[in-house]
């Protein structure tokens, strides 16, 4: 089955300056990459996915980046605020389409 | 719509007792899934379903557990008999087409095992 790591576990920045989370995956079917991020008590929810026929996409201050070749991809976030800290989760589907989550990256934005 | 819907928030029960956790999907919804959250082991995926049929339950954790779909609107995870590691935050969500499309999550169910 598909395994996916991801790094940092933890991750303090200053407001204002930019996050990265790395993620890996061993599966070379899976073709669908979500993000999630969850709040403190609070549910996890989407925040960007990119399948695999792309290598880039962005939202505002979130993008992401999908590197198939070495089976790895990336969630950046530029200009940091305070309200982005929380846990975000990375994820790949696999080729039995059975989404499998990262351990979670805890990142705290410093006002 | 609602969005997942899931009951009870809050489960206080004593070793041994039989639990029953439920959820109902978004309407339209083709793929449940039933997570446990812990601090040590994260994110797991306990079962999913697709059109109310199991297909992948590898990931429960033994036999005391088990799940069921009787329709497209509703599911319940049941644990029988429960024990203190079975304390968790337990999270149902439900997407379109599964594995390919955002899962919605549920608020989840804090179930304590004293």
């Amino acid at each position: 089955g598909e395994n996916v790591e991801q790094h940092p576990s933890t991750l303090s920045v200053q407001e204002g300056d930019s996050a990265v989370i790395k993620c890996t995956y061993s599966d070379s079917a899976s073709n669908y990459f979500p993000w999630y991020k969850q709040e403190l008590g609070k549910r996890p929810q989407l925040i960007i996915d990119i399948r695999s026929n792309v290598g880039e996409k962005k939202d505002q201050r979130i993008a992401v980046t999908l590197n198939k070749t070495a089976k790895h991809f990336s969630l950046h976030i530029t200009e940091t605020q305070p309200e982005d800290s929380a846990v975000y989760f990375c994820a790949a589907n696999g080729g039995y389409q059975k989404v499998t989550f990262g351990t979670g990256t805890k990142l705290q934005v410093i006002p | 719509d609602a969005g997942v819907i899931q009951s009870p928030r809050h489960e206080v029960t004593e070793m041994g007792q039989e639990v029953t956790l439920r959820c109902k999907p978004i309407s339209g919804h083709n793929s449940l899934f039933w997570y446990r959250q812990t601090m040590m082991r994260g994110l797991e995926l306990l079962i999913y379903f697709n059109n109310n049929v199991p297909i992948d339950d590898s990931g429960m954790p033994e036999d005391r557990f088990s799940a069921k779909m009787p329709n497209a609107s509703f599911s319940t995870l049941k644990i029988q008999p429960s024990e203190p590691r079975d304390s968790a935050v337990y999270f149902c969500a439900s997407s379109l087409e599964q594995g390919r499309t955002e899962a919605f999550f549920g608020q989840g169910t804090r179930l304590t095992v004293v």
